[in-house]
């Protein structure tokens, strides 16, 4: 298995540029979630899903949309972006029930310019 | 809201040395907490997690332990190793089933001298 894969791994982009962030997973986790991480702050949810069809807010949303069409793939894309989400972006996935242990894709480093 | 804090932000030890990282949380009704592991510029690997009505886990040279009350968790690492130069995360979980909230401290960055 190869568990939680993102692409590109590193990005930069200018202001009001789109893009979208790719996450997949290969272990049939119902949950996804997408996080940024930022100096000398927490990780920060942005957005998730619970299963195929079914997209929820997290804390940090605007600016961000995604969508579930799948299991297993979960992008996450920036319409207009702005140097604000300049940012790593890590997907994390999760079994539905049982243990609740996340697992951690390697991260996307994005820079807006 | 709930608050996530870890003393200290940086810790440097000799290799061979025992240590405890610290992480404190203000709201004690947590579902479990997690501690992770972030090596540079890679994701978050899970070490730990310690369910609410448990007290400690341990795995291998790693003992978590947690005290829901105080609103305290503990990572300890026996007989450290250059290996284990990482930055260490905690992450308590509120509410369960799909409406949960993780909420992650801002980490220890842990350098273990040979």
């Amino acid at each position: 298995n190869a568990g939680v894969t993102q692409t590109p791994k590193f990005h930069i982009l200018k202001t009001g540029q789109s893009m979208t962030l790719q996450c997949a997973q290969d272990m049939n986790h119902g949950y996804l979630s997408w996080y940024r991480q930022d100096p000398g702050m927490g990780l920060r949810r942005i957005h998730y899903s619970v299963a195929a069809g079914i997209t929820d807010k997290g804390e940090v949303p605007d600016g961000y949309n995604v969508s579930r069409s799948n299991t297993e793939d979960f992008p996450l894309r920036l319409e207009s972006a702005a140097p604000s989400q300049t940012s790593v972006y890590f997907c994390a996935s999760k079994a539905a029930g049982g243990t609740d242990t996340q697992y951690f894709g390697p991260g996307t480093r994005l820079t807006v310019l | 809201k709930q608050e996530v804090t870890q003393i200290p932000a940086a810790l440097s030890v000799p290799e061979g040395e025992n240590l405890v990282l610290n992480c404190s949380f203000t709201d004690s009704a947590i579902y479990n907490l997690q501690w992770f592991r972030q090596d540079p510029g890679k994701g978050l690997t899970s070490l730990l997690l310690i369910q609410s009505s448990q007290r400690e886990q341990t795995s291998g040279r790693l003992n978590a332990s947690l005290d829901k009350s105080s609103g305290r968790s503990t990572l300890y690492i026996a007989a450290s190793q250059p290996g284990d130069s990482a930055t260490y995360l905690c992450a308590v979980k509120e509410g369960g089933g799909s409406n949960y909230k993780l909420t992650f401290g801002k980490g220890t960055l842990l350098t273990v001298n040979p």
